[in-house]
């Protein structure tokens, strides 16, 4: 089965302050790299699809890089507030439609 | 803007009992998924639709049954549940199965088995 991992697992940081997490997953067959945004007890929410190689897609205060050569896309959150507390997950097209990492949780402190 | 509705949201079983959960979505697409979340494993596929009459096995398929009767709507059976289903089970959607359609989710089913 195809392995998606996201890195870290956990992040507590303090409200300004700017994070970034990864998502790592197969290089080969690249077809497309998705982010989603999951708040407790809410649904999750798709955030970006990624396709090009040096694709950076933005909404507001989150932006996200992909680099398909070495398998691995970066979200960044800039200027991190409260709101922004939720865990962030990346899935990738396998053999089934999507194949989920476990996702990175950030806690954002006030 | 229903999008993507599961019903029940809450349900608490005994060992052996059957139920369906009902996922319905509103939006035309083609593609429904039926997905479990427990702690520490992310969402796992259990299975999905490509259409309208059309099922197929994800990655941890055992002990469920789905159909697909109308395109709006995706079921997810329990024929005798084990404590091993107790999950949060979410459904989703796509306008098609092509990876760069994101997936739309309902709000989930936590389901309990005794």
């Amino acid at each position: 089965i195809l392995n998606v991992e996201q890195s870290p697992q956990s992040l507590h940081v303090q409200e300004g302050d700017s994070t970034n997490f990864t998502c790592s997953f197969p290089s080969s067959n690249f077809y497309a790299l998705h982010w989603y945004r999951w708040e407790t007890a809410k649904s999750p929410e798709a955030l970006f699809v990624m396709t090009l190689n040096g694709d950076e897609k933005k909404k507001g205060r989150i932006s996200a890089t992909l680099n398909t050569k070495e398998g691995y896309s970066y979200l960044y959150i800039k200027g991190s507030q409260p709101e922004d507390s939720a865990t962030y997950l990346c899935a990738f097209p396998g053999n089934t439609p999507l194949v989920f990492g476990k996702g990175t949780r950030l806690s954002v402190i006030a | 803007n229903a999008g993507v509705t599961q019903t029940p949201k809450f349900r608490v079983l005994k060992t052996g009992q059957s139920m369906t959960l009902l996922c319905a979505q509103d939006m035309n697409h083609e593609y429904m998924y039926w997905y479990r979340q427990d702690p520490g494993m992310g969402l796992r596929l259990i299975h999905y639709s490509v259409g309208e009459g059309t099922t197929a096995k994800g990655e941890v398929p055992d002990g469920y049954n789905v159909s697909r009767l109308k395109k709006q709507n995706f079921l997810l059976g329990l024929e005798s549940a084990a404590p091993s289903q107790t999950s949060v089970y979410f459904c989703a959607s796509s306008y098609s199965g092509i990876g760069n359609q994101p997936q739309h989710f309902g709000d989930g089913t936590r389901l309990s088995i005794l």
